[in-house]
């Protein structure tokens, strides 16, 4: 059964860097059907797509955020990881790592993360 | 950024069948998918391609696309499915968008 894991501070400073990362286990984060994507979830409101990845590396991002946000990965240790730079209030939320079912005709998010709240107050 | 536009709320007995609609102008070209969210959990993918339910969701959720509109449908609601639903499709450009999401009550 595979399983997505978020991991990193709950707790950044404004102006600051959100780091996060997601450890995949129980299946290979190279699988070539698959994009690895952030999505957030600010309390109380609803779900916002970050951006997502490739194995390859090869990325895209939601254009609200994309000058502020950077997806990589690491296969080798079956991890991908989310920065976003100069966070404010506003980037206080929920963020959830997730599995992109992905073909030429439909891509959807398919395994979850439990998610880690990371809030940002000085 | 792309529109996907769900009601607020939608509220039925329980054994009725609650009906959750989302609007989009891609829909016509691209898949709908549905998610539901319980309090405090991550979101479960309830429908995929408009209409497939993946393994282990029960028979009783449904989804169907036509044009700008696509449903899900909870036959016989129950009082367990009390939750956030949120749609989810991509725009022209294949960029992700999800619906503001819709709070089904069951009571």
């Amino acid at each position: 059964q595979l399983q997505l894991q978020e991991s990193g501070p709950g707790l950044v400073k404004p102006s600051e860097t959100l780091s996060l990362t997601c450890t995949v286990s129980g299946g290979s984060i190279s699988s070539s059907s698959y994009y690895w994507g952030w999505i957030r979830q600010p309390p109380g409101k609803g779900l916002e797509w970050i951006g997502s990845i490739y194995y390859s590396g090869s990325t895209y991002y939601n254009p609200s955020l994309k000058s502020r946000v950077t997806i990589s990965v690491e296969t080798s240790k079956n991890q991908f990881s989310l920065k976003v730079s100069s966070v404010t209030a506003a980037d206080t939320a929920v963020y959830y790592c997730a599995r992109q079912s992905s073909s030429a005709e439909s891509e959807y998010f398919d395994y979850w993360g439990q998610g880690t709240l990371v809030t940002v107050s000085s | 950024s792309y529109e996907l536009t769900q009601p607020p709320s939608v509220s039925v007995s329980p054994g009725q069948t609650a009906r959750i609609t989302c609007s989009g102008d891609a829909l016509p070209k691209k898949y709908a998918h549905w998610y539901q969210q319980k309090s405090g959990q991550a979101p479960v993918l309830v429908i995929y391609e408009d209409s497939k339910r993946p393994s282990g969701i029960p028979e009783r959720f449904s989804g169907s696309s036509s044009g700008t509109m696509a449903t899900l449908t909870i036959s016989g609601a129950q009082v367990e499915d009390e939750a956030d639903y949120y749609c989810y499709s991509t725009d022209s450009s294949g960029n992700p968008s999800f619906g503001g999401g819709t709070k089904l009550t069951v009571l």
